[in-house]
C-alpha cells in the first residue's frame, strides 16, 4: 500500500522559508513524479510543481517560479518542498502526491500526503 | 479565480443524481483526456474519484462516473448517499505554462 507521510506543521515569519518534507513508502518512488498541491483555509486546491526523480527534473507553477524549489532524495524516497519569501497568503495546507504520467504530462494524482499546515504570521 | 470553472454548490436527496460540470478551455479540458475529479471531506486530504475523464480506480463506487463533451468535463453521482456530502474539485492538463490547473471546487449538499 502507497503510503505519503509528510513532515510536520510549522509557524514561520514572514519573509522566512519553510521546507516541507514528503516520505514515500509502498511504491517504487522512481517511477512516478510527485506533486505538491496547497489549499489556504476555506479556498480550493493550487498546484505548485512537481518533481520527477528519476530524472531529477522539476516542473514549477508560474505564479511560485523563483520562490518555490522541489528536490527529491531516491535514496530515501523523500521529497521536498521548500518555499522562499514567505507572506501571510502562503498560510495554507501543502499536500504532496504521487502523480501518474503519460510521457512526462501530469494525469492525475492518486495518493495523497496527511497535508502539512504551514501558518505564516509575524 | 480558477482556471476551471466549476459550480459552487450543488445539492440532491438521498437516492437522486447530481451532476457536477467542470468548464475550461481547448488548451486543457478541451484538448487532452487527463480529466480528473478529487473529493474531499473536511480536514481530509483529497481522493481520487475519476481519472481520464471517466476511469474508476480501483474501490471507487460505480456511482460515480465522469465525461466531457467539448471543453466541458462532468461528474454524475447515481443513487446520492450521505457520505458523498463533499467538496469535489476537477483537474486538468494545460498546455499552458500553469502546466496543471484545478477548478474552484463544488461543495454538494445531500439534503
Amino acid at each position: 500500500q502507497v503510503q505519503l507521510v509528510q513532515s510536520g506543521a510549522e509557524v514561520k515569519k514572514p519573509g522566512s522559508s519553510v521546507k516541507v518534507s514528503c516520505k514515500a513508502s509502498g511504491g517504487t518512488f522512481s517511477s512516478y513524479a510527485i506533486s505538491w498541491v496547497r489549499q489556504a483555509p476555506g479556498q480550493g486546491l493550487e498546484w505548485m510543481g512537481r518533481i520527477i526523480p528519476i530524472l531529477g527534473i522539476a516542473n514549477y507553477a508560474q505564479k511560485f517560479q523563483g520562490r518555490v524549489t522541489i528536490t527529491a532524495d531516491k535514496s530515501t524516497s523523500t521529497a521536498y518542498m521548500e518555499l522562499s519569501s514567505l507572506r501571510s497568503e502562503d498560510t495554507a495546507v501543502y499536500y504532496c502526491a504521487r502523480e501518474v504520467m503519460q510521457q512526462l504530462v501530469w494525469r492525475f494524482v492518486d495518493y495523497w500526503g496527511q497535508g502539512t499546515l504551514v501558518t505564516v504570521s509575524s | 479565480q480558477s482556471a476551471l470553472t466549476q459550480p459552487a454548490s450543488v445539492s440532491g436527496s438521498p437516492g437522486q443524481s447530481i451532476t457536477i460540470s467542470c468548464t475550461g478551455t481547448s488548451s486543457d479540458v478541451g484538448g487532452y483526456n487527463y480529466v480528473s475529479w478529487y473529493q474531499q471531506h473536511p480536514g481530509k486530504a483529497p481522493k481520487l474519484m475519476i481519472y481520464d475523464v471517466s476511469n474508476r480506480p480501483s474501490g471507487v463506487s460505480n456511482r460515480f462516473s465522469g465525461s466531457k463533451s467539448g471543453n466541458t468535463a462532468s461528474l454524475t453521482i447515481s443513487g446520492l448517499q450521505a457520505e458523498d456530502e463533499a467538496d469535489y474539485y476537477c483537474s486538468s492538463y494545460t498546455s499552458s505554462s500553469t502546466f496543471v490547473v484545478f477548478g474552484g471546487g463544488t461543495k454538494l449538499t445531500v439534503l
